[in-house]
């Protein structure tokens, strides 16, 4: 039973360019939430994804902005990139009448 | 808003020496409160979890033990391991378990053989 996958693991991209992070979920969950994790802190909550509609925003700008597919992955998609978007991308999953959420190793960012 | 603070790294210990994590938190309602760990290259592992006030955690000999009166959720582990080296999380959720979870800045562990 595959955990939650996240492509690609690693990515450089230069200012002002645009990104497409992806996430598939864990067997069964259907509900995706995606976090940034900047070197040295804690993740930070950027929405989360249920029934393909936003249902949580955290407090990031609208060059960030996603989708979920009706096999419940999800995409992360950054446009204007600038330097501190560089980050750990990563990916949590979960069914929602359950809980539980399970993460994803991540995508590692750099902007250049 | 609702946050968590906690002890600052790094710590660095001896093996079998006792570990404690310093967290507390703020939140409005009644939060659950997480302990998660991150090795190196690798993404967060919930390592445990307390619903309600008084519950206690437990996993892989570390404990912690929700303190609704001192809004606290410390971490501890009574002998410490090298493999146990990595960042940990406290962190909450509020309202139900698919909510944002909300972390405290991590604290790194080191310990040397």
């Amino acid at each position: 039973d595959a955990g939650v996958t996240q492509s690609p693991t690693h990515l450089i991209k230069t200012r002002g360019q645009q990104v497409t992070l992806r996430c598939s979920p864990k067997s069964g969950h259907d509900t995706v939430s995606w976090y940034q994790q900047a070197l040295g802190q804690g993740p930070q909550f950027i929405f989360q994804y249920y029934e393909e509609e936003e249902r949580q925003r955290g407090n990031f700008p609208d060059r960030f902005s996603g989708h979920q597919f009706p096999n419940y992955s999800s995409e992360l998609n950054v446009n204007a990139l600038l330097l501190g978007d560089s980050a750990l991308y990563l990916c949590a999953t979960l069914l929602r009448v359950k809980g539980g959420y399970t993460f994803g190793s991540g995508t590692r960012l750099t902007v250049v | 808003g609702d946050s968590v603070t906690q002890m600052e790294g790094p710590v660095t210990l001896s093996e079998e020496a006792f570990l404690t994590i310093n967290c507390t938190y703020t939140a409005t309602g009644y939060p659950s409160l997480f302990w998660y760990v991150q090795y190196p290259g690798e993404g967060l592992q919930l390592l445990l979890k307390a619903t309600k006030a008084d519950d206690k955690g437990s996993n892989k000999g570390f404990e912690a033990t929700y303190r609704k009166e001192t809004t606290s959720f410390h971490l501890e582990k009574g002998s410490v391991q090298v493999s146990d080296s990595a960042v940990y999380f406290c962190a909450l959720t509020v309202y139900s378990s698919a909510s944002k979870i909300i972390f405290g800045s991590g604290t790194r562990l080191s310990i040397r053989p």
